[in-house]
């Protein structure tokens, strides 16, 4: 079976300030690593995946993630966070065709 | 861009009801996918669908059947709807088990 923990309910950062958002994962064999961002009343979007190769993947808005296979974790960062980055986030592990999501976690950026 | 739409975004129900959810997309993906959410509980896997007339269970079907008759279209149905059923319902599309799955718009189901 698979699993992914995301550990924090809620990120507090200040505009700025950089930001990381933590996920740990478990799965048998080699997984496909997804982050993706939820706005109020929206779908689910696309922000990073890592299938292979380069353990810090960049992905859209500014986010990167780094892939720890030792530490089985994907955790999504940003430099430098916008107020407008405030979302929920869900991080996703896929292994034999199926996909299995962490609870998410609410990021806020306070001005 | 790869764009999935759902037939409502708000819908509500009464108890007992039989509820179809509908979901197009246009990229001729073949894999789809149903998802519920709830706060607190992330994204659970109820039915999923490898290609026209493929279902296979996810993780919680119970009360839920699917159809998938056309490559594009894949719909839920709630049998009969019950107020533990209300949620945001969830369907997306893939290409394949290495790709990104993109999302429609959801749909928010009250059942009364």
């Amino acid at each position: 079976a698979q699993s992914v923990a995301q550990p924090e309910d809620q990120v507090n950062v200040a505009e700025g300030n950089p930001l990381t958002v933590k996920c740990t994962y478990s799965v048998s064999g080699n997984p496909y690593l997804f982050w993706y961002v939820q706005y109020p009343n929206r779908g689910l979007q696309f922000l990073l995946k890592y299938i292979t190769g380069d353990n810090l993947v960049k992905g859209s808005y500014g986010f990167e993630a780094e892939f720890n296979k030792s530490q089985t974790s994907f955790h999504l960062k940003k430099p430098s966070a916008l107020v407008s980055d405030s979302a929920l986030y869900f991080c996703a592990v896929r292994y034999a065709g199926k996909s299995t999501f962490g609870d998410g976690t609410t990021l806020t950026v306070k001005p | 861009d790869v764009k999935v739409t759902q037939s409502s975004r708000y819908l509500v129900k009464r108890t007992g009801e039989k509820v179809f959810l509908e979901c197009v997309q246009d990229m001729d993906h073949e894999n789809m996918f149903w998802y519920r959410q709830d706060p607190g509980l992330g994204l659970r896997l109820i039915y999923f669908s490898y290609d026209v007339k493929m279902k296979e269970k996810g993780d919680i079907p119970e009360g839920y059947s699917v159809s998938r008759e056309k490559k594009e279209r894949f719909s839920l149905i709630l049998e009969s709807a019950s107020t533990n059923q209300t949620s945001m319902y969830l369907c997306a599309s893939t290409t394949g088990p290495q790709e990104t799955q993109y999302f429609g718009p959801g749909t928010r189901l009250l059942v009364l």
